[in-house]
């Protein structure tokens, strides 16, 4: 079973959908989770971390379910420029060591 | 800030040859990753350091592979010699030390491998 995984997607939904992901991970002892974003030929960069209580930001919102093992990323509203893919990523027991999921591609068509 | 530098941005290789990608971390950071970038793979953690010094290369492929961070403003990862499926983008990124937790990871805009 790998670390962290993903649907690769694509997701191809219409602007103003909702749209969620969810990622599952195998290491029952990870402590940190986070959504990264990347852009087409572009590097990651950090979307949101996602801690134990839930978290939002603005159409963004991450959850985590220590039980099962996953955590999500919902996506309000969806815009245009939400097109990319968007990165799980759980840390992987060594200081400052995390693995990423193999991303989920999300494009909103008009 | 100028964020993570690194060089070249793409380099076209023939295989066999030796190649050297360099970064420049933020100043500050006290920590530096290597990634690999591949559409099979993903994004792969391949060596990272901790105040210069080299804390896990497990992700490292193989000898042909070899890292090198001489100083906190500059590391080098070295690929000799170069096979075709060395092919990808290669990700430096940096981070600061945060005691207990993992923190956010700047990367730079990487360096797209080609070996033919």
């Amino acid at each position: 079973r790998k670390e962290v995984e993903q649907d690769p997607g694509p997701f191809n939904v219409p602007e103003g959908a909702t749209v969620a992901f969810n990622c599952t991970y195998s290491n029952s002892a990870s402590q940190s989770f986070f959504w990264y974003r990347q852009d087409c030929r572009k590097e990651p960069k950090l979307l949101m971390s996602v801690y134990s209580s839930g978290n939002e930001d603005g159409r963004f919102t991450a959850q985590l379910n220590r039980a099962s093992q996953y955590i999500s990323l919902l996506i309000r509203d969806s815009k245009l420029s939400d097109s990319a893919t968007y990165l799980c990523v759980v840390d992987s027991g060594g200081y400052q060591k995390v693995t990423f999921g193999i991303g989920t591609k999300l494009q909103v068509i008009p | 800030d100028a964020g993570v530098i690194q060089s070249p941005r793409h380099e076209v290789t023939e295989m066999g040859q030796e190649v050297t990608l360099r970064c420049k971390p933020i100043s500050g950071h006290d920590y530096l990753f290597w990634y690999r970038q591949t559409m099979m793979r993903g994004l792969e953690l391949l060596i990272y350091f901790n105040n210069n010094v080299p804390i896990d290369d497990s992700g490292m492929p193989e000898d042909r592979f070899s890292a090198k961070m001489p100083n906190a403003s500059f590391s080098t990862l070295k690929i000799q010699p170069s096979e075709p499926r060395d092919s990808a983008v290669y990700f430096c990124a940096s981070s600061p030390s945060v005691y207990e937790r993992e923190d956010e990871q700047f990367f730079g805009p990487g360096t797209r491998l080609t070996v033919l």
